[in-house]
């Protein structure tokens, strides 16, 4: 099981330009995130997703978009990155509550290793 | 509206106790959560605690939970340098929503 993995690792844009953040998980977990994570401020949630075809805006989800198109896939898109969004960026993924195994009884959340991007 | 506040830098001696305190404002929270992250990886669920509790040991891990001040906290025995990390406190609020603090940066000295 590689668990969450996100490609890339690193990242370094000039303003205005667009890219995509990969995540993947081989756990068959129905819900997905994008948080992202800047000093002082603990993981602020992007954008969810709690099954295939389906996504929602989380606490700051201007200036990115998602798909969830495949169970197992999550994307964020930037489409004209902004100095603003220099952060690192973390997925991750679970179970609904009380379903799958023990640990999804609690609802852990499993993350991925994150995307340092930096926006010039 | 939903906040979960901790103290940013925590330093201690090797073999000392650790305490990382976090308070929290929605009552309605169902699970709280000690995560911890080690240098460029993502967070890894460390304990957890279910709301009607308000203690759970494990191993060098302690978890205090007073709800009535909507206080957490995580006591870690014997601390080791490998220890040193940080720490985020969590509340899982309604359906799916895990509501994060800003993370206890702990620095064990030799």
């Amino acid at each position: 099981n590689a668990g969450v993995t996100q490609t890339p690792k690193f990242r370094v844009l000039k303003t205005g330009q667009s890219m995509t953040l990969l995540c993947a998980q081989d756990m068959n977990h129905e819900y997905m995130y994008w948080y992202r994570q800047d000093p002082g401020m603990g993981l602020r949630l992007i954008h969810y997703s709690v099954g295939e075809g389906t996504t929602a805006k989380g606490e700051v989800p201007d200036g990115y978009n998602v798909s969830r198109l495949k169970k197992q896939n999550f994307l964020l898109g930037l489409e004209s990155a902004a100095p603003s969004q220099t952060s690192v960026y973390f997925c991750a993924s679970n179970h609904p509550l009380g379903q799958g195994t023990d640990r999804a009884s609690y609802n852990e959340q499993f993350f991925g290793p994150g995307t340092r991007l930096t926006v010039l | 509206g939903e906040d979960v506040e901790q103290s940013l830098f925590l330093s201690v001696r090797e073999g000392d106790s650790s305490v990382i305190n976090c308070t929290y404002t929605d009552s309605s929270s169902t699970y709280l959560y000690w995560y911890k992250q080690e240098p460029g990886a993502g967070l890894q669920l460390l304990t957890y605690i279910f709301s009607n509790m308000d203690m759970k040991q494990d191993q060098r891990l302690t978890v205090l939970l007073n709800k009535k001040d909507k206080h957490l906290s995580l006591r870690i025995a014997d601390t080791q340098t490998g220890d040193s990390a940080i720490y985020f406190c969590a509340e899982r609020i309604g359906g799916f929503k895990t509501i994060f603090g800003a993370g206890t940066r702990l620095f064990v000295k030799a």
